[in-house]
């Protein structure tokens, strides 16, 4: 079965750096788009980045634009999210998410919806 | 960016009763539209993809309808498990893919 296992959060200082990593397996990871989502305590949710498959392609929300940087190692079926410049309303909880991947009668879609999360990583920015 | 809203905030329902959900799109996601469920601590969960046809495993009551900027998520008889928050999100024009703040469904 499909597995999402997110790690690397934590507590950190204002203005320092943390990476996520998120382990895959149960699909073939080299062949799907990937995202990342967060969620702060209590507040809905929020996409944070993109990447294709082959990672030549990645997309970010405005609030992260230029701070976060997301990548993936096809060989270790990994996807990180390197987060630099970190702030407090970056906390939340961050889900690693798989696209569902599915055709209408007119057109495929491989970016989203996502059907399959993690179980999320919390990170902390706190002085 | 396509602004998602969504009605009520909060909905109380009880059980065995139907509740209707509503999400609004800024500008039409044509059919679009997904709808996930997150129960309390628990991650979420897809219900309803291309504004209408359900997820694998997600039971019947749940259906979803509308298209271009407005659906509509209907849970046709309410069960206490169903207590949850539930979101709308659009990926018709990305990025980035938006979600609606939620409705959150008390059972009473």
């Amino acid at each position: 079965q499909v597995q999402l296992v997110e790690s690397g959060g934590g507590v950190v200082q204002p203005g320092r750096s943390l990476r996520l990593s998120c382990a895959a397996s149960g699909f073939t990871f080299s062949t799907y788009a990937l995202h990342w989502v967060r969620q702060a305590p209590g507040k809905g949710l929020e996409w944070v980045a993109a990447i294709s498959f082959d990672g030549n392609e990645k997309f970010y929300a405005d609030s992260v634009e230029g701070r976060f940087t997301i990548s993936r190692d096809n060989s270790n079926n990994t996807l990180y999210l390197q987060m630099n410049s970190l702030r407090a309303e970056d906390t939340s909880v961050y889900y690693c998410a798989r696209p569902l991947g599915y055709c209408s009668s007119t057109s495929c879609y491989t970016w989203g919806p996502f059907d399959h999360w993690g179980q999320g990583a919390l990170v902390t920015v706190s002085s | 960016e396509i602004v998602m809203t969504q009605s009520p905030a909060t909905l109380s329902v009880s059980p065995g009763e139907r509740a209707t959900l509503s999400c609004r799109a800024s500008q039409s996601v044509s059919s679009n539209l997904a709808w996930y469920q997150q129960k309390p601590g628990q991650v979420p969960r897809l219900l309803i993809y291309g504004a209408s046809t359900r997820a694998t495993g997600i039971p019947a009551r749940f259906s979803g309808s509308g298209s271009g900027t407005e659906f509509t998520l209907s849970i046709s008889s309410l069960q206490s498990e169903d207590l949850a928050f539930y979101y709308c999100q659009q990926y018709h024009d990305w990025p980035p893919f938006t979600f609606g703040p939620g409705t959150k469904v008390d059972v009473k």
